[in-house]
């Protein structure tokens, strides 16, 4: 069984670049999310799937992210123009609908 | 919405002691809470989790407990080894949606 990957693991960009992150959950999950990770904290929520549905997004995702997951499989999170405040590891997580969410092992950006 | 409050920020205990790590949330109609270990440069992983419908929950040298009435909930570790030493998280959850976490807490196993 493989579980939640995430491409890449890390990226650096500069700032004002757009990048783009890739999840791919657990095979039979239909819920996947995004969630954001500064140094020294927990995670914070940012936006969930059901199938290929957007069910919510954080007040955090502003309208320089947007997340997408076409086929209802693997997602994609896109940060256009990146600012040096962007940079965290973002983790995305998968579920059955009612159980646990487990992890991916993140992508880690910086902004230069 | 919810907000959930943890600590110790730090946490250091010497090899074969317990250790205890406590959370408070403030949504009373949160009913799924779970611990995550994260060690350095990986995602969080899932270690124990606890639905509002039971006070306590053990696997093998983890419990969690949970009282409802005064919205707090505990992880405890057993006989600690040092490979235990990481940043434990807890989390609250309505709905089996979106989690809220603690702001962590370091937990340090001495040999």
């Amino acid at each position: 069984d493989t579980g939640v990957s995430q491409d890449p693991r890390h990226k650096i960009t500069k700032r004002g670049q757009n990048v783009t992150f890739r999840c791919d959950p657990i095979s039979e999950h239909n819920r996947l999310y995004w969630y954001r990770q500064t140094l020294g904290q927990g995670p914070e929520f940012l936006t969930y799937f059901q199938n290929e549905a957007q069910l919510e997004k954080s007040r955090l995702l502003s309208d320089r992210f947007s997340a997408e997951r076409p086929k209802g499989s693997f997602s994609t999170l896109e940060i256009q123009r990146t600012e040096q405040g962007d940079s965290a590891m973002y983790l995305c997580a998968s579920s059955h609908p009612g159980a646990e969410q487990y992890f991916g092992p993140g992508t880690r950006l910086t902004v230069t | 919405g919810e907000n959930v409050e943890q600590h110790p920020s730090t946490l250091s205990v010497q090899e074969g002691d317990s250790a205890v790590i406590k959370c408070t949330y403030s949504d009373s109609a949160s009913n799924y809470f779970p611990w995550y270990k994260q060690e350095l440069g990986k995602g969080p992983q899932l270690i124990i989790d606890i639905r509002s419908n039971v006070g306590e929950k053990k696997d093998q040298r983890i419990a969690v407990t949970l009282n409802k009435t005064a919205k707090h909930f505990s992880l405890h570790i057993t006989e600690t080894q040092p490979e235990d030493s990481a940043v434990y998280f807890c989390a609250g959850n309505t709905g089996f949606q979106k989690l809220v976490f603690g702001t962590g807490t370091r937990l340090l196993v001495s040999p």
